[in-house]
């Protein structure tokens, strides 16, 4: 299990500009999740994939926001024209096929996005 | 829709000193419950779960926290906190009928004192 991978660590871009970030999930994990963290919240969700399915988008989704998960594994989130409210830490987690349950999801250390 | 409520901000306790951190959820049918930790910086780690059965369940670094249906909460707890405790802490609400995704709350800072 070598974790969920998060790259780059940080971006920092004028607004405008538009960023992608990458997630790289568990292995076998067939979940995928985004969610968004701006300072002294909890985390926001914004968008789960199940395998290359993109099954729901928050409505803090806006059409400036996309994301992709081709073939089912690595997920991109890009974020074009970014304004200074994109300012946040954007976390991907996976999490396994569940059976009877919910399994827990399995966070990346995030990206953090700051827009000058 | 499912939703989480951590009361306090801010907690400050000693080292050595007993710590709880209140969650409260609104869910309509079974909840399964979680709580995270987040050191500066950093991801979320799980401490631990809970989807059924024993109300009180344990999980790592000595934390545990009890289910109370009647109240809707899901109360984190540690006997004795050292100074590595010092994080965020987030509870969160999940469900199956929603994909899995978790609810979180807004979090619990908390800080240790020497």
């Amino acid at each position: 299990d070598t974790g969920v991978s998060q790259n780059p660590r940080h971006k920092i871009t004028k607004r405008g500009q538009n960023v992608t970030f990458r997630c790289d999930p568990i292995s076998e994990h067939n979940r995928l999740y985004w969610y968004r963290q701006t300072l002294g919240q909890g985390p926001e969700f914004l968008t789960y994939f199940q395998n290359e399915a993109q099954l729901e988008k928050s409505r803090l989704l806006s059409d400036r926001f996309s994301a992709e998960r081709p073939k089912g594994s690595f997920s991109t989130l890009e974020i074009q024209r970014t304004e200074q409210g994109d300012s946040a830490m954007y976390l991907c987690a996976s999490s396994p096929p569940g059976g009877t349950a919910i399994s827990p999801l399995h966070f990346g250390n995030g990206t953090r996005l700051t827009v000058t | 829709a499912q939703s989480v409520t951590q009361p306090d901000i801010h907690i400050t306790v000693s080292e050595g000193a007993s710590l709880e951190l209140r969650c409260n959820y609104s869910y309509g049918a079974t909840p399964y419950l979680f709580w995270y930790v987040q050191s500066p910086g950093q991801g979320l780690q799980l401490l631990l779960k809970y989807f059924s059965g024993d109300t009180l369940v344990q999980g790592i670094k000595g934390f545990e926290a009890e289910f109370k249906r009647s109240q809707s909460s899901f109360n984190l707890r540690k006997p004795s906190v050292h100074w590595s405790d010092a994080a965020e802490y987030f509870c969160a609400v999940g469900a199956r009928a929603a994909g899995n995704k978790l609810t979180f709350g807004g979090g619990t800072r908390v800080l240790v004192k020497p």
